[in-house]
């Protein structure tokens, strides 16, 4: 039993490219979450989707976008990368949106040069 | 949404007790407390969650006062490998919406 996968772990960008970050889930969860964690601090929610088909902003969500086209299947894009989105980006699943039920994933480390 | 207030870092040797305390003054009547575990280069993971005074899982114990202004995660017994950042939640269980997460509570066990 996977968890919640991650791809890539680690990504080099350099500023002006674009990228996808991949989070699948075989738990059959319904919600799907996309934070980012700056170092020292706590995770900011990005975006996140409730169900297939559905995603909703979070608290910071300039500069991405998502995708839920397959239930088991949350996608981060990252249009235009800067600077300021060097990160480490998790994500995690949940049956609902209680908060005890969070499964997360073991992170994207992203550096924009 | 509530927030939430707890010590920066705190250190502690093998084999003691560690009391974390985090503070919620803002509590909603329907808010419960959740604590998770992070350690470095990892996902945050569910350690435990109560509404009300004392909750007991295989890992720890989570103390809340009556006026829930407060709670107290305990660590019985720590190890070396319970190094890690301790991030106490306060939020509806039955809701979906953005949980605040704190910078948490940096414990450093010592030998």
């Amino acid at each position: 039993n996977a968890g919640v996968t991650q791809t890539p772990k680690f990504r080099v960008l350099k500023t002006g490219q674009s990228m996808t970050l991949l989070c699948a889930q075989d738990m059959n969860h319904e919600y799907m979450y996309w934070y980012r964690q700056d170092p020292g601090m706590g995770l900011r929610l990005i975006h996140y989707s409730v169900g297939e088909g559905t995603t909703a902003k979070g608290e910071v969500p300039d500069g991405y976008n998502v995708s839920r086209l397959k239930k088991q299947n949350f996608l981060l894009g990252l249009e235009s990368a800067a600077p300021s989105q060097t990160s480490v980006y998790f994500c995690a699943s949940s049956p609902s949106g209680r908060i005890y039920g969070y499964t997360f994933g073991s992170g994207t480390r992203l550096t924009v040069v | 949404l509530a927030k939430t207030t707890q010590p920066i870092s705190m250190d502690s040797y093998e084999g003691q007790e560690v009391n974390i305390t985090c503070s919620h003054n803002n509590i909603a009547t329907n808010d419960y407390i959740t604590w998770y575990q992070q350690f470095p280069s990892q996902g945050p993971r569910f350690i435990i969650q109560g509404y009300k005074t004392k909750v007991t899982n295989e890992v720890a114990s989570l103390f809340i006062p009556a006026d829930r202004k407060s709670s107290t995660l305990s660590l019985p017994r720590v190890s070396l490998s319970d190094t890690a950042v301790y991030y106490c939640l306060v939020g509806d269980p039955g809701s979906n919406y953005q949980l605040i997460w704190g910078a948490g509570t940096k414990l450093i066990i010592k030998p």
